[in-house]
């Protein structure tokens, strides 16, 4: 499978836990996207990477958020001293040329206790 | 700062109907303009997307959609729905290589 991938699927933690969601893009693409999806919302922006550089960051993004793509490959989000508010589905998308069509990835939810 | 504002959050129409979802959006630049679909128990697919040119564009699954520069729009239509599109629909903006910004969904049920 060449789309985007997504570990774990499923995250279960408690609250003040550290927790990081891993992604994978299609290999070829330069661009990456980590995006929130809260129960009858649409995604909201996280933040955005070309290549390792982290070029945007959403107001969303609390100082418990950190994004990180060392090799401008894969990316990793993790979020420190987890809030019951961070139970979401985060989702990363991907990326490449002129246009910005994006694909997604299943996404992982994470529900914190 | 741009954003997508979708219309109707929840759909039923029986198969065979007609389908309109309406979306509007607010940007200032170039835009690119999308709509995804979120089948059940399943991620977001791109459903079709307007970059420039014909504004009528076609995408999968017999989707169609208009961008009226005029309106800020860019509505969904399909002639014949299908139990199996059953399922969530987003539309969204981006300018260039920036995020994306989705509208709330809507839901569409389609019954047999």
């Amino acid at each position: 499978d060449t789309g985007v991938s997504q570990n774990p699927r499923h995250k279960i933690t408690k609250r003040g836990q550290n927790v990081t969601f891993r992604c994978d893009p299609i290999s070829e693409h330069n661009r990456l996207y980590w995006y929130r999806q809260t129960l009858g919302q649409g995604p909201e922006f996280l933040t955005y990477f070309q290549n390792e550089a982290q070029l945007e960051k959403s107001r969303l993004l609390s100082d418990r958020f950190s994004a990180e793509r060392p090799k401008g490959s894969f990316s990793t989000l993790e979020i420190q001293r987890t809030e019951q508010g961070d139970s979401a589905m985060y989702l990363c998308a991907s990326s490449s040329g002129a246009a910005n069509e994006q694909f997604f990835g299943p996404g992982t939810r994470l529900t914190v206790l | 700062a741009q954003s997508v504002s979708q219309h109707n959050h929840h759909v039923i129409l029986s198969e065979a109907a007609s389908l309109e979802l309406g979306c509007n959006y607010s940007y200032g630049g170039t835009v690119n303009l999308f709509w995804y679909v979120q089948y059940p128990g399943q991620h977001l697919q791109l459903l079709l997307k307007y970059f420039s040119g014909d504004p009528l564009v076609k995408g999968i699954k017999g989707f169609e959609a208009e961008f009226i520069k005029s309106k800020f729009s860019f509505n969904l239509r399909k002639p014949s729905v299908q139990w199996s599109d059953t399922a969530e629909y987003f539309c969204a903006v981006a300018g260039g290589y920036q995020k994306v910004t989705f509208g709330t969904g809507t839901k569409l049920q389609v019954i047999p």
